[in-house]
């Protein structure tokens, strides 16, 4: 079956350290997003990728970091000048970034990894 | 802030009722898309309303688009227990003529159906 995997489902991490999300989709998408969510709130986008070997800051991107070597991976670093990295974090796909067809844009999640800083 | 805006930001009914959930935006959009979320769960997308589009249907879904008030409703009808969950709605701006597709997400509705 076609679809997105992150791992691990929870992590815990001291502070200080970098943690790295993996996330890996067999769906043949060219985009990939990275997005956090927070207790009761909605997604804020942290990083996508539109194409292998490129990718741009979303909205809260400070303290992460993330690559696209491979069209079916993108992994995400939480790094430790992230200041509240307390999260549930959510990797999606969709076919295209460019609205050049309709529904090109419907992401596909994956189940999450929850990060607890302790 | 956020593009879009959800209300109510929690809703209990009975099994059997119809549920109705709100969104609001900002911008000019390409399309608004409503997803559904379980709890601890990743986000399963439900359906997709083009800007030129007023009205759609999926199976007890339907949703409505209005540009002039820049709002959405989605509605699930007869509703069930297992409609419990979190429905979020996102858009996709247009940009200077050029339309990509980087959603920006509400806030969600949190729904309670109860047996």
């Amino acid at each position: 079956d076609g679809g997105i995997t992150q791992s691990p489902k929870y992590l815990f991490r001291k502070e200080g350290q970098n943690v790295t999300l993996s996330c890996e989709q067999n769906l043949n998408h060219d985009a990939m997003y990275w997005y956090r969510q927070d207790p009761g709130q909605g997604l804020r986008l942290i990083y996508y990728s539109q194409i292998v070997n490129d990718f741009q800051k979303g909205d809260i991107a400070e303290g992460y970091s993330v690559s696209r070597e491979k069209k079916e991976s993108f992994p995400l670093t939480v790094t430790s000048a992230q200041k509240n990295p307390t999260a549930f974090y959510l990797c999606a796909s969709s076919e295209g970034f460019w609205l050049d067809r309709s529904g090109a844009n419907v992401l596909t999640f994956g189940a999450g990894s929850r990060l607890t800083v302790l | 802030s956020q593009q879009g805006e959800e209300d109510p930001q929690a809703l209990s009914i009975q099994e059997g009722e119809n549920a109705t959930m709100n969104c609001s935006y900002k911008t000019s959009i390409n399309n608004l898309q409503w997803y559904r979320q379980n709890s601890g769960r990743g986000l399963v997308h439900l359906i997709l309303i083009r800007s030129n589009e007023r009205e759609k249907h999926s199976g007890r879904l339907r949703v409505t688009l209005d540009t002039s008030k820049k709002s959405s409703s989605l509605l699930i009808t007869a509703s069930r227990a297992a409609d419990t969950a979190s429905y979020f709605c996102a858009t996709a701006a247009n940009a200077g003529g050029t339309s990509y597709g980087k959603l920006t997400f509400g806030q969600g509705t949190i729904l309670t159906v109860h047996p």
